[in-house]
């Protein structure tokens, strides 16, 4: 079954205890992104990558890294997490400017 | 930098009717995607429509269709016979084919209620 994958679904943390939340995809996919989800503001995307080590940054990258080591993994982390980064994450995959892009189940950070 | 604008932040409707919800995006590219997610209490994404820019039919899917305006940069989702189970976020999103990044540009999302 074609997914992406994430884990973990919900992770409550402290401020400043580094953190990775993974995901992975099983098509094959170039392009995959991580956004994150607050009310009124919709999905804003956090980075970006078009394939295996090119990656780049999306609109709120602050505070947080990523990797792009093997084409179906891109995992996204937080350093040093902070109370403003509690928000609803998505991991999303597509082909290069292909017309869908599958989510994962999204991943509920709170960081207290 | 494209945008997308959902002006309507909550609808009802009542079981059987029909919804039209609102979207308007700003653009200086020809050649992109438009789509509307769903997203139910599971806060699982689910792809409802696509529309081509490049396609003036507009797309349909069973009880979801779209009016998309190109050059009013207007992208409407109306759902017909509303049942309890559309009951969900709605958000509008716009996909550019022509620049790299190729990333997916989300509006603020419309709550829908579905009442019986």
């Amino acid at each position: 079954e074609a997914q992406v994958t994430q884990n973990p679904r919900y992770l409550i943390t402290v401020t400043g205890k580094k953190l990775t939340v993974t995901c992975s995809q099983n098509m094959n996919h170039e392009y995959m992104s991580w956004y994150r989800q607050d009310p009124g503001l919709g999905l804003r995307q956090i980075y970006y990558s078009m394939n295996v080590e090119v990656t780049d940054k999306g609109d709120v990258p602050e505070g947080y890294k990523v990797s792009r080591k093997e084409k179906r993994n891109f995992p996204l982390i937080l350093e040093s997490p902070s109370p403003n980064q509690t928000s609803l994450y998505f991991c999303a995959s597509s082909f290069f400017l292909g017309a869908e892009a599958f989510f994962g189940q999204g991943t509920r950070l709170t960081v207290v | 930098a494209q945008t997308v604008t959902q002006s309507q932040p909550e609808m009802s409707v009542q079981e059987a009717e029909t919804v039209t919800l609102s979207c308007t995006y700003d653009t200086s590219e020809s050649d992109y995607y438009l789509f509307w997610y769903k997203q139910p209490p599971s806060r699982q994404m689910i792809l409802v429509i696509r529309q081509e820019a490049y396609k003036q039919q507009n797309a349909t899917e069973n009880r979801f269709s779209v009016n998309f305006q190109k050059a009013a940069k207007s992208f409407s989702l109306k759902i017909s016979d509303s049942q309890l189970g559309d009951a969900a976020m709605y958000f509008c999103a716009y996909r550019s084919r022509e620049t790299s990044g190729s990333r997916l540009t989300f509006g603020e999302g419309t709550q829908l209620t579905v009442n019986p």
